[in-house]
């Protein structure tokens, strides 16, 4: 089993939806949470962390519930800049590496 | 801007030749990593090091060596390459006490093997 399961996608959503994407993840240690956006042929950079209370940032939520052992982000009023490929990201207590998620790619539509 | 750095940013090689990717990073983090990814395609780590003179292999297996010998530097080396070796090869760092650490990547060396 992975150490991290994220939604498959493709999200194709019109403009201005609210969309969500889910990532579980194996290994109840697990210590430190992230959401990465990767464009096109570009570099992974950090959206967000998540934290236990949950946090946002402007028109995204993250969510963790460490009881179901998933994660979430909401992005709401989605604009056409906001389509990108969505990493979902965990690291281990004491380990030192991180475990990326396969991606969500969100497509904003006009 | 993360300040971390990858060179050279496109390589186009013939097979057979011994080429290094450089990396480096001014952060001062300990744990750095090689991740390879193909277009459209997830990443799969292919070495990590916890830091100075200590390197691991990651999940995909890989033809690749690495070399931590001071902090900032983290350079990747095929001794003989091959077509096979096409791909994106993408170098990150973290830091090691929370909440910094996250990882920064550097911009990707797309690699050409013909």
């Amino acid at each position: 089993r992975k150490e991290v399961e994220q939604d498959p996608g493709p999200f194709n959503v019109p403009e201005g939806a609210t969309v969500a994407f889910n990532c579980t993840y194996s290994n109840s240690a697990s210590q430190s949470f992230f959401w990465y956006r990767q464009d096109c042929r570009k570099e992974p950079k950090l959206l967000m962390s998540v934290y236990s209370s949950g946090n946002e940032d402007g028109r995204f939520t993250a969510q963790l519930n460490r009881a179901s052992q998933y994660i979430s982000l909401l992005i709401r009023d989605s604009k056409l800049s906001d389509s990108a490929t969505y990493l979902c990201v965990v690291m281990k207590t004491g380990a030192n590496n991180l475990f990326f998620g396969t991606g969500t790619r969100l497509t904003v539509i006009p | 801007e993360a300040d971390i750095y990858q060179t050279p940013r496109y390589l186009v090689i013939g097979t057979g030749k011994k080429i290094t990717l450089e990396c480096s990073q001014t952060m001062g983090h300990d744990k750095m990593y090689w991740y390879q990814q193909d277009p459209g395609m997830e990443l799969h780590l292919i070495h990590y090091s916890y830091g100075v003179n200590s390197t691991e292999k990651g999940d995909l297996s890989s033809e690749s060596t690495v070399s931590r010998i001071r902090t900032e530097h983290f350079p990747l080396t095929l001794e003989s390459a091959r077509p096979s070796h096409t791909s994106q090869y993408l170098c990150a760092s973290s830091g090691h006490r929370a909440p910094n650490t996250e990882a920064f990547f550097g911009q990707g060396t797309r690699l050409t093997v013909v």
